[in-house]
């Protein structure tokens, strides 16, 4: 079984704040993808990234940055100079890569976090 | 390129009746998942199609079922709606299935009464 754990339900930031959305994950697949998603109100799923279980390096998008620590499981989000538009809730999700007969147990389907709500105010 | 689009966006039912959601994955795609969003289990796995075959199926009981046509297009079925299947349904659509990230719709909220 696969896992994956948000411990932050909600985070509340002033605009320009620099804000890290901590994921922590459990998987025995040894090859998986991590992602993470935004949800705005509208209820649309909006993909934000994706990180191969074997690239550990970080990333940098814009505002948006990535940590990926294979040790630790976790893949944490951090926003540069929160903004109002960055209000919504972030989806960080598994999904394995192996199919049952090669020993995979999640091939196919994503497992998400229970979302962290961030609110930006101006 | 349009993005994935789902029919109805909004739908209100009666427990006991069934209902029929409908998805359409963005151009080229094959590959189509579905995923149930409530506020007390958040989003989980329904099943995902690949050429018009069942892939993977979630923990779900068997009133749920979909299918994929060979434009790729594909439907869920829920009968005998419960008061608990009230959520929002999302359709993802990617490329190939396992490896590929994957795109949403905006979902169909259904409220059950």
């Amino acid at each position: 079984a696969q896992k994956v754990t948000q411990a932050q339900t909600e985070i509340s930031v002033v605009e320009k704040e620099d804000v890290t959305l901590d994921c922590v994950y459990e998987t025995r697949d040894t090859t998986y993808y991590l992602f993470w998603y935004k949800q705005p109100p509208s209820g649309e799923l909006v993909f934000l990234i994706r990180r191969n279980s074997f690239d550990e390096q970080n990333e940098i998008s814009g505002r948006y940055s990535w940590n990926f620590q294979k040790s630790t499981s976790s893949f944490n989000f951090t926003i540069t100079a929160s903004q109002v538009v960055d209000s919504a809730v972030y989806f960080c999700a598994l999904r394995g890569q192996l199919g049952a007969n090669a020993g995979g147990t999640s091939y196919g389907k994503l497992t998400f976090g229970q979302g962290t709500i961030l609110t930006v105010h101006p | 390129k349009a993005g994935v689009t789902q029919t109805p966006r909004y739908l209100i039912k009666t427990r006991g009746q069934q209902v029929t959601l409908s998805c359409s994955p963005i151009s080229g795609h094959r590959s189509v998942s579905w995923y149930q969003q409530t506020p007390g289990q958040g989003l989980q796995f329904l099943f995902e199609y690949f050429s018009e075959t069942q892939r993977n199926k979630g923990n779900f009981p068997g009133r749920f079922s979909g299918r994929q046509f060979s434009n790729s297009r594909s439907e869920m079925n829920v009968s005998t709606l419960e008061l608990g299947d009230s959520a929002l349904y999302l359709c993802a659509s990617s490329n190939r299935p396992g490896l590929y990230e994957q795109y949403f719709g905006p979902g169909t909220r259904l409220t059950v009464t």
